[in-house]
């Protein structure tokens, strides 16, 4: 069962802009985490968020999570074309993950 | 350098016939995961195991079995009953019980029917 689902399904952008993908989710959870997959390759964990932290920071990302409201987003400032990719968010509540479906980003140079 | 070795990175199956997918870890982690991933979708999960001669059945078991007689090691075998196997398939593992913490991906497996 999808509990995760990002929004929104496709991002474009341009090289230097901020780009920021939502994610909500149904149940409570204990923690939330962002991954990113190059085209054909496996996901790469790029932050997980638990469910008594608001926000979280890793370089260029910005991690936010609203538990009244089932939400998360993820902001990648001053964007470059390396960071194409498709970025899914995962929600636990036990010992597994559930995925969204993802949002892909394009970052035109 | 530790990690994932995901094989082959191609599998073609023919009607009628079970295949193998590989996937061994040198991470010393304890929790090993199957995922399938079709086109524009997101992950899937097949089976886990938290602990070695253990495993569970995760949302979509049917047509598949796996094995977990090593630490370093879980594969996949796609059996005749799977109707439908046609996907990307992912291995990744993490440290440890309980909660789910950060997982460690492979490069994945296509498999295609022939």
């Amino acid at each position: 069962s999808q509990q995760g689902e990002e929004d929104p399904q496709a991002l474009s952008i341009q090289e230097g802009e901020n780009a920021t993908m939502n994610c909500s989710y149904k149940t409570s959870i204990n923690n939330l985490q962002w991954y990113r997959q190059n085209s054909g390759r496996g996901l790469v964990h790029l932050i997980l968020i638990r469910s008594n932290e608001r926000e979280k920071h890793s370089g260029r990302l910005r991690v936010t999570l609203d538990t009244s409201k089932k939400s998360s987003s993820l902001l990648i400032t001053a964007s470059r074309a390396a960071d194409t990719a498709s970025y899914f968010c995962a929600t636990s509540r036990s010992e597994k993950l559930v995925f969204g479906k993802g949002t892909k980003l394009t970052v035109n140079p | 350098d530790g990690g994932i070795t995901q094989s082959p990175k191609y599998l073609f199956r023919k009607e009628g016939q079970n295949v193998t997918l590989s996937c061994e870890q040198n991470l010393n982690h304890d929790a090993m995961y199957w995922y399938r991933q079709d086109p524009g979708q997101g992950l899937r999960l097949i089976y886990y195991s938290q602990i070695v001669n253990d495993f569970q059945k995760g949302d979509i078991a049917e047509g598949y079995s796996v094995s977990r007689e090593k630490k370093e090691s879980f594969p996949l075998t796609v059996t005749s009953a799977q109707k439908n196997p046609t996907a990307f398939y992912l291995c990744a593992s993490s440290i440890g019980q309980g909660i789910a913490q950060p997982q460690h991906f492979g490069d994945g497996t296509r498999l295609s029917i022939l």
